[in-house]
């Protein structure tokens, strides 16, 4: 079956200007993940939806990040103001929720912020 | 916190055993040893997991010491496909926040 997709593949953008990344959990999937990982560095995470419970937003790094997720499935990170530290690789998983072992990985969305 | 800690690089000649090791001393008992890859622009891919016992599935094997303060993961006939940067992650099972990636070893499998 389809696994996570993540769109766009790659967005540059001007510093200053907000962008949105959008990723397709896998159907089924309650849970859902977004983590960054700049260049040559290992995964840190963002922020975590478990069906309709309060999403978990520990590791956003400023209130310029946000995300929701709609109907349970769809899911959209927006960075307002980019600065150029934001530039890195977003990268989406889903699982089937709490007690599952395996989260499934989308490709990444790679931003880079000019 | 990654809770682990790997090597930062090995090499492997292909067609032999790859041996990751990973130690992760202050364990806890309900937590599980996670094994994930990253191919260079992928996303990262599960591998195996376990809590004590040895683990072996299509793509390699687990091993865990007695004390569970490390373990290792086996690749038994490593391909040049396997080049990647390995991730070792301990997380108590029914936890649904994030795994916590550390850097990993990157693992070259040679011609």
């Amino acid at each position: 079956g389809a696994g996570v997709s993540q769109s766009p593949s790659n967005k540059v953008t001007e510093k200053g200007k907000d962008v949105e990344l959008r990723c397709d959990p896998i159907s089924g999937h309650t849970a859902l993940y977004w983590y960054r990982q700049s260049l040559g560095q290992g995964l840190e995470f963002l922020i975590y939806f478990q069906g309709n419970s309060a999403p978990d937003k520990s590791g956003l790094p400023s209130d310029r990040f946000s995300a929701e997720r709609t109907g349970g499935s769809v899911s959209t990170l927006t960075i307002q103001r980019t600065q150029q530290e934001d530039s890195a690789v977003y990268l989406c998983a889903s699982s089937l929720g709490q007690g599952a072992s395996e989260q499934y990985f989308g490709p990444g969305t790679r931003l880079t912020v000019t | 916190d990654a809770k682990t800690t790997q090597p930062p690089s090995m090499d492997c000649a292909e067609g032999r055993a790859a041996n990751l090791p990973c130690n992760h001393s202050t364990i806890s008992g309900n937590e599980y040893v996670y094994w994930y890859r990253q191919i260079h622009s992928q996303g990262p891919q599960y591998i195996i997991h376990g809590l004590k016992n040895n683990e072996t599935n299509e793509m390699a094997s687990l091993i865990i010491t007695e004390d569970r303060k490390s373990s290792t993961l086996i690749l038994p006939h490593a391909t040049l496909r396997d080049t990647a940067v390995y991730y070792c992650i301990v997380r108590a099972r029914g936890e649904g926040q994030n795994f916590v990636f550390g850097p990993g070893t990157r693992l070259s499998v040679l011609p």
